[in-house]
């Protein structure tokens, strides 16, 4: 699987975007691009996923840049309850339910 | 439809014990992975089951032993408990769902604290 690189903390002020950037200079072709996040004490949650298109779903976006060596998660419009680690982690579509390689996140705090 | 559920949520043992720790699957789910997650850090994966034969196994010692049961159901056992073993222990199970394939979703996790 390829490496990922997070900023380890960002914040952002209630009702405004959040966007997370995340490196992965070493991705592969069939390597999809996902997003998890922990809210505190609790186990991670699925966001989002893609391989080169954009993708939006009700929780959030994920835009992949054209190269795919990096991509954003945006939260449209964060609240406080979306204050927790978020976790980008690249692996290939076919590894049905194989692990997941967590690296340490980036800690999101939304503030009001 | 309950999502993956973790028994017990909070646990104490002492150095030396062993421990059982337990996981249901989320509905539909045929596959259960877990994790350790210490203070401060990602999670890391110990062990997954499928068919109740281990498919994949992380970088843990023997003292880290799994089962699953016909109805996908798994166990996690630790023997020779470390103080270093104290953490939360996340059990996920994937499968289809809703035609999103191979998800994993994860259960709210067991402390274990070791004395």
């Amino acid at each position: 699987d390829a490496k990922t690189t997070q900023p380890p903390s960002m914040d952002c002020a209630e009702g405004r975007a959040a966007n997370l950037p995340c490196n992965h200079s070493t991705i592969s072709g069939n390597e999809y691009v996902y997003w998890y996040r922990q809210i505190h004490s609790q186990g991670p949650q699925y966001i989002i996923h893609g391989l080169k298109n954009n993708e939006t779903n009700e929780m959030a976006s994920l835009i992949i840049t054209e190269d795919r060596k990096s991509s954003t998660l945006i939260l449209p419009h964060a609240t406080l309850r979306d204050t927790a680690v978020y976790y980008c982690i690249v692996r290939g579509y076919n590894q049905a339910g194989t692990a997941l390689i967590f690296g340490k996140g980036t800690t999101l705090s939304v503030s009001s | 439809d309950a999502g993956v559920t973790q028994s017990p949520t909070h646990l104490i043992k002492t150095r030396g014990q062993q421990v059982t720790l337990r996981c249901s699957p989320k509905s539909g789910h045929d596959t259960v992975s877990w994790y350790q997650q210490a203070l401060g850090q990602g999670p890391q994966f110990i062990f997954q089951y499928y068919e109740e034969e281990e498919r994949q196994r992380g970088n843990f010692p023997d003292r880290f032993s799994g089962h699953q049961f016909p109805n996908y159901s798994s166990e996690l056992n630790v023997n020779a408990l470390l103080l270093g073993d104290s953490a939360l222990y996340l059990c996920a199970s994937s499968g289809m769902d809703r035609g999103r394939p191979y998800e994993q979703y994860f259960g709210p996790g067991t402390r274990l604290t070791v004395t």
